[in-house]
């Protein structure tokens, strides 16, 4: 399955399918982009990152791909599982700021 | 592991109360941050402090107040809550070990504060 985020839309897989979860950033000066997941009660918790000077990182059972020419960052988790079910946001910074500018979340349920 | 605590999980206060929210970080963080986290609207950068006694306004300061008298402890603080300051209120830590690319933020499990 595959979603466009900023306005928290709800991606839904089957479980073992792949997910694939978008997002835009407007800022072309940003150099460094992260990926958060949410469990439902917690707080967020860091997944994965990917510099600017890269345009794919692969983590266990996900990878992060960027596109600088359309400003866009996606997700990709293998073979979802139940426990994937959160909310999942991308962070970016742009230069030396040391602030993170948060997109808005997507979604993901995963139907056993 | 990081640990980042926050002193309450559910917090309910009147409207005028004076409210304090506290965050403590285990391991040694230059950066602490205090976000609020609404439906729909993501995360939002209050407040966010690099150092001790140091602090620098986020995106929506306004009716917040901070503190940072010990490197392991950030306070929020709502001077006079309003009903407008129901939210879920994230904590969170960084550190600088890793350089400009260590970006990593651990958070706290939230404070979901209402306000009536």
């Amino acid at each position: 399955g595959e979603s466009v985020g900023l306005h928290l839309p709800t991606l839904s897989v089957q479980e073992g399918d792949n997910s694939i979860i978008n997002c835009a950033y407007s800022n072309s000066a940003s150099d460094y982009f992260i990926w958060y997941k949410q469990e439902s009660g917690k707080g967020p918790q860091f997944i994965i990152d990917i510099r600017s000077n890269m345009d794919k990182r692969q983590g266990q059972r996900v990878t992060v791909l960027l596109n600088k020419t359309v400003k866009h960052l996606s997700l990709q988790i293998a073979a979802t599982q139940p426990g994937d079910s959160a909310v999942y946001f991308c962070a970016e910074r742009a230069g030396n700021n040391r602030k993170l500018i948060w997109g808005l979340g997507t979604s993901l349920a995963v139907n056993p | 592991d990081v640990k980042v605590t926050q002193s309450s999980r559910y917090l309910v206060k009147r409207t005028g109360e004076k409210v304090f929210l506290e965050c403590v970080q285990d391991m040694d963080h230059e950066n602490m941050f205090w976000y609020r986290q609404d439906p729909g609207l993501g995360l939002r950068l209050i407040y966010f402090s690099y150092d001790v006694k140091m602090k620098e306004k986020g995106d929506i300061p306004e009716g917040y107040s901070v503190s940072r008298e010990k490197k392991e402890r950030f306070s929020l603080i709502l001077e006079s809550a309003s009903t407008n300051q129901t939210s879920m209120y994230l904590c969170a830590s960084r550190g600088t070990s890793g350089g400009a690319y260590a970006y990593e933020q651990y958070f706290g499990p939230g404070t979901r504060l209402t306000v009536t």
